[in-house]
């Protein structure tokens, strides 16, 4: 079946610093990604929507100028989190879409700690 | 907008046994479809069931199977001869159909726990 897949599957950075996770699709294209934060024993709260070659739409109360999103391929979605902070500790995951509706393809994850 | 409610935050049941799961949600949509995920231990997004709106036959996957009540909103999963692999959250999703959206709306999770 489709894979989705997510750079790197843990990272730990100072704060301050930028990091950036990557989303790839392995065997099919994706026209919309969907990037979720996830706080430790809560459910997952979509960010923003990601259109191949288009801005990114963010939902209400995400910061775009700090969660920068690229959809520049139809095989690649990233994520930048900017001058991260200890409180942008989550677990990111991103989702494609485009294709059938009812099917979803998660990637694994991306644990981010900030120190 | 959309919100889906899992009432139960925590369930246990023993190995073997049949367990069932809670889920209300609440739309001014007609199309739409209804989804349950498991998230194990390693965070992967595992799609469990999903259901069609239009269908009125509740679906079945193997041990899992759903009762989609359109009228009241709701959408139980039920866990039949429940397995130590079971244990995991249990997240209930609605997402609309058409309008250009995909948006997977998500409930707060039922966290499960298959004892031996």
């Amino acid at each position: 079946g489709a894979v989705v897949s997510q750079h790197p599957s843990w990272v730990i950075c100072k704060s301050g610093t930028s990091v950036k996770i990557e989303c790839r699709s392995l065997d099919f294209q994706a026209t919309t990604m969907f990037w979720y934060r996830q706080f430790p024993k809560q459910s997952l709260m979509l960010m923003a929507t990601s259109n191949e070659g288009s801005k990114a739409t963010y939902e209400q109360g995400v910061e775009k100028d700090k969660f920068l999103i690229n959809h520049a391929s139809l095989t690649l979605s990233t994520l930048t989190v900017t001058s991260a902070h200890p409180e942008d500790s989550s677990f990111y995951i991103c989702r494609s879409g485009g294709g059938i509706s009812y099917e979803q393809y998660f990637g694994p994850g991306t644990r981010l700690t900030v120190t | 907008a959309q919100t889906v409610t899992q009432s139960q935050p925590e369930m246990s049941v023993q190995e073997a046994e049949t367990v069932t799961l809670s889920c209300t949600y609440d739309t001014s949509e007609s199309n739409y479809y209804l989804f349950w995920y498991k998230q194990p231990p390693s965070r992967q997004m595992i799609l469990v069931i999903r259901q069609e709106a239009y269908k009125q036959q509740n679906a079945t996957e193997n041990r899992f199977s759903v009762n989609f009540q359109k009228a009241a909103k709701s959408f139980s999963l039920k866990i039949s001869d429940s397995q130590l692999g079971d244990t995991a959250m249990y997240f209930c999703a609605f997402m609309k159909i058409g309008g250009g959206s995909e948006k997977l709306v998500f409930g707060k999770g039922t966290k499960l726990t298959v004892n031996p």
